[in-house]
């Protein structure tokens, strides 16, 4: 069963904690993607990595870090220094090679408190 | 700066009708463009893509891309209660070597039974 899985559904954490998202895909593709939403906002790219061993900062990098030590894997940081970390966290990946559909895992909602 | 514009909507519509959903964008070399539905609480979900001028048709849903006027729009034959949910357009975008989607706000319909 093809797809992308992002664990754990829901996560809580105290401020101050660095937290790390998870997200998986077998679909073979060779780009992925990680987008928070906010309540009302549209999606903000934090990281993309369109190869194993690189990635490139979205629009919103500051305070989370990534790695792509595998193409199935591409976790997300989530680190003190993110002033506003409470959001839906969406990770997605994409065949890549002249293919730019996108394909979503079921999100992380992490709230900080 | 790259934008895809979107109205806010909530676009209502009778059980039925069609539903008409707009989507500008500002950056002339696209190539790619993108239809997404997000049901509340949940991930956004493909449902047509269109690279080509004209009129692209699956099932209920038919994309209409006008590159000349940088225009790109989703129509929703026989709207259903259950096509309430916001829908989203994304561009694909040159970064560099790289290609990322640029993502409309999204546009709220409400199908009324």
């Amino acid at each position: 069963d093809g797809g992308i899985t992002q664990s754990p559904k829901y996560l809580f954490r105290k401020e101050g904690q660095n937290v790390t998202l998870s997200c998986e895909q077998n679909l073979n593709h060779d780009a992925m993607y990680w987008y928070r939403q906010d309540p009302g906002q549209g999606l903000r790219l934090i990281y993309y990595s369109q190869i194993v061993n690189d990635f490139q900062k979205g629009d919103i990098a500051e305070g989370y870090s990534v790695s792509r030590e595998k193409k199935e894997s591409f976790p997300l940081t989530v680190t003190s220094a993110q002033k506003n970390p409470t959001a839906f966290y969406l990770c997605a990946s994409s065949p890549g090679q002249g293919t730019y559909e996108q394909y979503f895992g079921p999100g992380t909602r992490l709230t900080v408190t | 700066q790259k934008e895809v514009e979107q109205n806010s909507g909530p676009l209502s519509v009778p059980e039925g009708a069609i539903a008409s959903l707009n989507c500008t964008y500002s950056d002339r070399v696209s190539q790619s463009f993108f239809w997404y539905r997000q049901y509340s609480g949940k991930s956004p979900e493909l449902i047509m893509s269109i690279y080509s001028n004209g009129d692209k048709e699956d099932g209920r849903f038919t994309a209409q891309l006008n590159k000349a006027s940088q225009y790109v729009s989703l129509l929703i034959r026989d709207s259903q209660p259950s096509d309430s949910a916001t829908y989203l357009c994304a561009v694909n975008l040159r970064d560099g070597n790289n290609r990322k989607l640029i993502w409309g706000l999204g546009t709220s319909l409400a199908v009324n039974p």
